[in-house]
């Protein structure tokens, strides 16, 4: 498995602003997921992003309103732009390991906008 | 596409009761099956998983079948506990590294003492 942090753990921000969430692992990974979760449902993909190219996004989802940097094999960082209510989910990280296909999920962010 | 289903909940239940919860499947080729548990106010954790079929699949007092001539992945549990309360997610994915996971709905689990 692997330890995964993510930051902010939750905030409340303001309609049209814009939030980038960080997410760290403590090991060298190739492939980090963003999900989405909106309130009493399940999770989403966003995209996919692999260190050293462009992320790959999900049907609905655009790199203008969330961009994804992925610098190094430790490190990724989801920008949720110009924000509305209907933005307010949980936002977790996830990396894949093992060779079964399973991923390993950071412990979310709470995003409330108000 | 591909497509998991899993039982609405909520489901409760008594401490020491048997849990079930079904999921069943829609894939080309042969997934891998997940279950995944979310605590209340946590992220998610893997709680099994199995890789080809008739593989079993257990952790916690919980386990589930691989079953690829019915396409299910079953949750269940002889005996639960308050402290199983939480929602439950079946998923699947392709076995290839860096495929992502297609989630079920999710299934609220509430343990009363």
């Amino acid at each position: 498995s692997a330890v995964i942090s993510q930051k902010p753990s939750r905030d409340i921000c303001q309609r049209g602003t814009s939030l980038t969430i960080q997410c760290q692992v403590d090991s060298q990974v190739t492939m980090m997921f963003w999900y989405r979760q909106q309130p009493g449902q399940s999770l989403t993909l966003i995209a996919t992003a692999n260190q050293g190219s462009e992320a790959t996004y999900e049907s609905g989802f655009v790199i203008d309103k969330f961009p994804i940097s992925r610098p190094n094999l430790t490190f990724s960082t989801l920008t949720v732009s110009n924000m509305s209510p209907e933005d307010s989910s949980i936002y977790l990280c996830s990396v894949g390991l093992g060779q079964g296909g399973e991923q390993y999920f950071g412990p979310g962010t709470r995003l409330t906008v108000t | 596409g591909d497509s998991v289903t899993q039982m609405e909940g909520p489901v409760t239940l008594s401490e020491e009761a048997f849990l079930t919860i079904n999921c069943t499947y829609t894939a080309t080729g042969y997934p891998s099956l997940f279950w995944y548990v979310q605590y209340p106010g946590e992220g998610l954790q893997l709680l099994l998983k199995a890789t080809k079929a008739d593989d079993k699949g257990s952790n916690k007092g919980f386990e589930a079948t691989y079953r690829k001539e019915t396409t299910s992945f079953h949750l269940e549990k002889g005996s639960v506990q308050v402290s199983d309360s939480a929602v439950y997610f079946c998923a699947l994915t392709a076995r290839q590294a860096g495929t992502a996971l297609i989630f079920g709905k999710g299934t609220t689990l509430s343990v009363s003492s």
